[in-house]
């Protein structure tokens, strides 16, 4: 069954601090890529997702991922990270070539960041 | 435009009841999707509805089961609770097509005495 890894479950880091989460995933097709945050208290947002085209994809907030299909990974990276963005963040795979709509998501990845 | 909106919000069980749980995706949207969140599970697929019939089926048991009304909404049923049944439960829409994404609502968190 495909499964997708997060390999840093904990971050802290100081504001102004660069951002890298990784995500990989183990589906060998084509695959639709998506980044969600959890805001405390709130409900899952999507930040970027990427399907086609360039593998570079920016989304909200100055966050972006790069798709490097050969190592099967999606990481999320944001240059300077904010208070603000102290949150859990989850990478989502999707089989695109199977139909299949349901996502697999990672355990997560929460992120403090500390003023 | 209005979210997802899953009802209720909270609901407190006792073993060996049943549930529904509720959930309006975005207007327009016709493809919802159920999740469960746990601590130690984390965010794993229950099933997906389009046009009133289920798409596909995670890994959980007969005991969980959903029905898709033609106006897209969609209601999740869990019989013969259990107290690992405690969670959140997550419903999801999006529109078809490639690389839609879906939208989350709020969640409804069950937890079973």
């Amino acid at each position: 069954a495909q499964s997708v890894s997060q390999h840093n479950h904990h971050v802290i880091l100081s504001e102004a601090a660069s951002l890298e989460l990784g995500c990989n995933y183990s589906y060998g097709g084509t695959v639709n890529l998506f980044w969600y945050v959890q805001y405390p208290g709130q409900h899952l947002q999507l930040l970027l997702k990427y399907f086609s085209g360039d593998p570079l994809v920016k989304g909200i907030k100055g966050f972006e991922a790069e798709f490097i299909k050969s190592k099967f990974s999606f990481n999320l990276r944001k240059p300077s990270v904010q208070w603000s963005d102290t949150a859990e963040y989850f990478c989502a795979v999707r089989e695109s070539d199977t139909g299949r709509r349901a996502l697999t998501f990672g355990s997560g990845t929460r992120l403090q960041v500390q003023p | 435009k209005a979210g997802v909106t899953q009802t209720p919000r909270y609901l407190i069980k006792t073993r060996g009841q049943q549930v529904t749980l509720s959930c309006s995706p975005i207007s327009g949207h016709r493809s919802v999707s159920w999740y469960q969140q746990t601590p130690g599970q984390g965010l794993q697929f229950l099933f997906e509805y389009f046009s009133e019939t289920q798409r596909n089926k995670g890994n959980f048991p007969g005991r969980f089961s959903g029905r898709q009304f033609s106006n897209s909404r969609s209601e999740m049923n869990v019989s013969t609770l259990e107290l690992g049944d405690s969670a959140l439960y997550l419903c999801a829409s999006s529109l078809t097509g490639e690389g839609r994404p879906q939208h989350f609502g709020d969640g409804t968190r069950l937890s079973i005495l």
